[in-house]
């Protein structure tokens, strides 16, 4: 079974400090994983994903996720917050193998980032 | 980037009553859509996934006939609580992806919160 555990319901940061929102998974082989974004009154929007290749993923916004595969995380990161970071941040998952099932989703996170 | 509009935002209903959720894809076609429900500091659950012109498929533990679900065009798709009780209370997201897309061009609808009293 899939699973996507992120650990923290709220993070807090200072505008300019870098920021982390944390997610581990549990797949059967190889995971694809994604970074989805929800701002206020928004529809969920896509961030970045790691299929294969280089650990470390640059998305949309400043955004980069690292894939570590002995800790199966997949924490999304940015080296300077911004006040305009500040939404509800999910993190999702599917097998390699897992055809074209739907992602699974985590509980999402909520980024607060204060000037 | 393509939208998805999800109508209504919010709803407030009695019990007993049905209620309607309405997705549309507003520039793209959407030839499969997905039905999530989120309970408070919970995951998004998916409810089941719906393919233009066939009849949705449900995951487990979800009750087709409480949560009736149309997809006749390729713009839009109906969620339908019928019968709502308060443990139906919940927030209620719709996702579209057009046709041969991947998971990063599965675009999603703003949610309705959904409160049965």
């Amino acid at each position: 079974a899939q699973s996507v555990a992120q650990p923290e319901d709220q993070v807090n940061v200072a505008e300019g400090n870098p920021l982390t929102v944390k997610c581990t998974y549990s797949v059967s082989g190889n995971p694809y994983l994604f970074w989805y974004v929800q701002y206020p009154n928004r529809g969920l929007q896509f961030l970045l994903k790691y299929i294969t290749g280089d650990n470390l993923v640059k998305g949309s916004y400043g955004f980069e996720a690292e894939f570590n595969k002995s800790q199966t995380s997949f924490h999304l990161k940015k080296p300077s917050a911004l006040v305009s970071d500040s939404a509800l941040y999910f993190c999702a998952v599917r097998g390699e193998n897992s055809g074209n099932t739907p992602l699974v989703f985590g509980k999402g996170t909520r980024l607060s980032v204060i000037a | 980037g393509a939208v998805v509009s999800q109508h209504p935002s919010w709803v407030i209903c009695k019990s007993g009553t049905s209620v309607k959720i309405e997705c549309r894809s507003l520039d793209f076609q959407a030839t499969t859509m997905f039905w999530y429900r989120q309970f408070p500091k919970q995951s998004l659950m998916l409810m089941a996934t719906s393919n233009e012109g066939s009849k949705a498929t449900y995951e487990q533990g979800v009750e087709k006939d409480k949560f009736l679900i149309n997809h006749a065009s390729l713009t839009l798709s109906t969620l339908t609580v019928t019968s709502a009780h308060p443990e139906d209370s919940s927030f209620y997201i719709c996702s579209a992806r057009g046709a041969g897309g991947g998971d990063e061009k599965l675009f999603f609808g703003s949610g309705t919160q959904l409160s049965v009293l």
